[in-house]
C-alpha cells in the first residue's frame, strides 16, 4: 500500500497563477484533511472532508477551494496564488472512529 | 488563544540524557491527546496516544493532567535517532479534526 501520496512534491508559482494539489489515499479512509505548515505557526487546517462529496472549512480556508469527488482523492485548489500562500502543504487521512491521522509527504509551494 | 501551546525549544541534550516536554491546551472539552513526531522535512507521524492514567512505550512516557490541562512527554536514555520535532496534538469533543501545537524541537548530541 502506498498510504497517502501527494503531487506535486515541489512547485513554484507566480502571483495570480492557479494550481491544484492532489492527495490520494489507498486505505479506504473516510476522512481527509488539508493542512499548511509555516514556521512558528504549526499545522493549520485549511479544509477537510468527512466523506465523498462533502467538504468543510477549517481554520484558514480563505484563498483555497477543495473537492472530494472520489473517496480516495482530495484536491486542493489555489485560484489566484499569493505570496502569503508560500508554505508546505500536507494532506492527511483517517478512518472514521480513529484518532490517528496518516500524512502524505508534503508539497512545498513557493509563490513569487 | 491557541488551542495547544508548546515551548518551541530547541532542546539540545547529550546522548543518554532524560528530557521532558510539556504542552498546555485551552479547551476543557478536549477528549483525546497525542504526541506526533516530525523529522526534518518529513511528514508528522503518530508517536503515541496519551491516556488519563499515563502510559509508557519503551523509553517514552506520556502523562495527562486534566485539572491543569497539560500533557507531558518524557524521553529516557535519549538516542541520536530521537532528534526530531515533537508535536502535541489534541482532539476536542465533537470535532472532526485535530489541533496541533507548533512543536518542540529536540536535538540529541553525541
Amino acid at each position: 500500500n502506498a498510504g497517502v501520496t501527494q503531487t506535486p512534491k515541489f512547485r513554484v508559482l507566480k502571483t495570480g497563477q492557479s494550481m491544484t494539489l492532489l492527495c490520494a489515499q489507498d486505505m479506504n479512509h473516510e476522512y481527509m484533511y488539508w493542512y499548511r505548515q509555516d514556521p512558528g505557526m504549526g499545522l493549520r487546517l485549511i479544509h477537510y472532508s468527512v466523506g465523498e462529496g462533502t467538504t468543510a472549512k477549517g481554520e484558514v480556508p480563505d484563498g483555497y477551494n477543495v473537492s472530494r469527488l472520489k473517496k480516495q482523492n482530495f484536491l486542493l485548489g489555489l485560484e489566484s496564488a499569493a505570496p502569503s500562500q508560500t508554505s508546505v502543504y500536507f494532506c492527511a487521512s483517517t478512518r472514521h472512529g480513529s484518532n490517528e491521522q496518516f500524512f502524505g509527504p508534503g508539497t512545498r509551494l513557493t509563490v513569487l | 488563544r491557541k488551542e495547544v501551546e508548546q515551548d518551541p525549544g530547541p532542546f539540545n541534550v547529550p546522548e543518554g540524557a532524560t528530557v521532558a516536554f510539556n504542552c498546555t491546551y485551552s479547551n476543557s472539552a478536549s477528549q483525546s491527546f497525542f504526541w506526533y513526531r516530525q523529522d526534518c522535512r518529513k511528514e508528522p507521524k503518530l508517536l503515541m496516544s496519551v491516556y488519563s492514567s499515563g502510559n509508557e512505550d519503551g523509553r517514552f512516557t506520556a502523562q495527562l493532567n486534566r485539572a491543569s490541562q497539560y500533557i507531558s512527554l518524557l524521553i529516557r536514555d535519549s538516542k541520536l535517532s530521537d532528534s526530531a520535532t515533537y508535536l502535541c496534538v489534541v482532539r476536542v469533543t465533537g470535532a472532526n479534526n485535530l489541533f496541533f501545537g507548533t512543536g518542540t524541537r529536540l536535538t540529541v548530541i553525541p
